[in-house]
């Protein structure tokens, strides 16, 4: 099974801050990487998709980057509504398989 | 408008069984694969389980294999997951999900919650 390390576990940082979240496979995954946003009590909701397309709807202030083993979700100008936990999934093999999280907070 | 809402859920007893449903709604379900994913309490979350739109292949995680069996009925656009021997480490939310080819999980349902207690 493909490993994704999610890091860092937590964050916490101030309204307009920008920050990154960083994934890491165990072997290239090709681009087949999902980014998803998970606020209290809700089901997690699609941010980036093939590691940096913006899904529809989604605020441009979101993005993400990387290739082979290497991903990174950004959050520029970061706004209240941010806070939520961040999950990273690849879906380049079964099983597919998540980030174990990391949790926003504003400072 | 994708909706899908899954029921079922509740309070078991380690050993015992439960069947979960999810009904879809907005698109052809017949024509997609559909997946479970769980999600422990303050937890990662934990893909389980697919089913192909036809329900001509099922693959399942490790975790779960031999216990949980994924089903639909193209009828009905209803998915299940019919689980047994449940175990505390079973404790989740379990969400139903549709996976978008490329795009991943861009549909999701609220979720039911499962707790194994004695």
């Amino acid at each position: 099974d493909i490993q994704m390390t999610q890091s860092p576990a937590s964050l916490s940082a101030s309204l307009g801050e920008t920050v990154t979240i960083e994934c890491r496979a165990s072997e290239d995954i090709y681009n087949g990487l999902a980014w998803y946003q998970q606020k209290p009590g809700k089901s997690p909701q699609l941010l980036i998709y093939n590691a940096n397309s913006l899904h529809t709807g989604v605020p441009s202030r979101f993005s993400g980057s990387g290739s082979g083993t290497q991903y990174s979700l950004k959050i520029n100008s970061l706004q209240s509504e941010d806070v939520a936990s961040y999950f990273c999934q690849q879906y380049y093999d079964y099983p597919f398989t998540f980030g174990s999280g990391t949790k926003l907070e504003i400072k | 408008e994708v909706q899908l809402v899954e029921s079922g859920g509740g309070l078991v007893k380690p050993g015992s069984s439960l069947k979960l449903s999810c009904v879809a709604s907005g698109f052809t379900f017949s024509s997609y694969g559909m997946h479970w994913i769980r999600q422990a309490p303050k937890k990662g979350l934990e893909w389980i389980a697919l089913i192909y739109y036809d329900s001509s292949n099922k693959y399942y995680a490790d975790s779960v294999k031999g216990r949980f069996t994924i089903s639909r009925d193209n009828s009905k656009n209803t998915l299940y997951l019919e689980m047994n021997s449940l175990r505390s480490e079973d404790t989740a939310m379990y969400y139903c999900a549709k996976y978008v080819t490329a795009h991943g999980f861009a549909y999701w349902g609220q979720g039911t919650l499962v707790t194994v207690s004695s």
